[in-house]
């Protein structure tokens, strides 16, 4: 089993609409939890980070779901610059390397 | 904020030939270094971590007299593909722990023809 896990999509999705993505991990000694961004042939870019307690940063939200060892991220009023991958990441308690998920494809359609 | 500078960002090279990625980091101290490498529409599986003065610590499956890795100095770490063969094309990329989370650097396309 993979530590971590996403649907690889992809997700085609018009311009306008509000996009979930799911992630589940395996390790649950994990302690931090991110969602990036990569874009075709580019380096993966910090999204944001996610907390148990949910945050926002403007049209993105992100959930962590500890118990059920769960992640989400929902994008609202989508825009054709969010066509990327997104990749579920996170760290185990005290290690410091990232283990990402196989990510997500997103399209969105004008 | 910080920055992680890879080169190069991408090379062709023949098969049996080695090829030397640089990442430098160009802001902090990188003491810690991670490389991953990512084939097509596949995520980024972390293939070592190289500490600054120390040997690097090789991730399960990964080789590490093909994929020799220095990191001699706080600033700068290399990844070597020694023997290229074909099945070594893909897309390396490091990362480097800052005083704010992990920088990235832009990634090295190898095409091993």
């Amino acid at each position: 089993r993979k530590e971590v896990e996403q649907d690889p999509g992809p997700f085609n999705v018009p311009e306008g609409a509000t996009v979930a993505f799911n992630c589940t991990y395996s390790n649950s000694a994990s302690q931090s939890f991110f969602w990036y961004r990569q874009d075709c042939r580019k380096e993966p870019k910090l999204l944001m980070s996610v907390y148990s307690s949910g945050n926002e940063d403007g049209r993105f939200t992100a959930q962590l779901n500890r118990a059920s060892q769960y992640i989400s991220l929902l994008i609202r009023d989508s825009k054709l610059s969010d066509s990327a991958t997104y990749l579920c990441v996170v760290t185990s308690r005290g290690a410091q390397k990232l283990v990402f998920g196989q990510g997500t494809r997103l399209t969105i359609n004008p | 904020g910080a920055v992680v500078s890879q080169h190069p960002s991408w090379v062709i090279c023949k098969s049996g030939t080695s090829v030397k990625i640089e990442c430098r980091s160009l802001d902090f101290q990188a003491t810690t270094m991670f490389w991953y490498r990512q084939f097509p529409k596949q995520s980024l599986m972390l293939m070592a971590t190289s500490n600054e003065g120390s040997k690097a610590t090789y991730e399960q499956g990964v080789e590490k007299d093909k994929f020799l890795i220095n990191h001699a100095s706080l600033t700068l770490s290399t990844l070597t593909v020694t023997s290229a063969h074909p099945e070594d094309s893909s897309f390396y990329i490091c990362s480097g722990r800052d005083f704010d989370g992990y920088t990235f650097g832009s990634g090295t396309r190898l095409t091993v023809v």
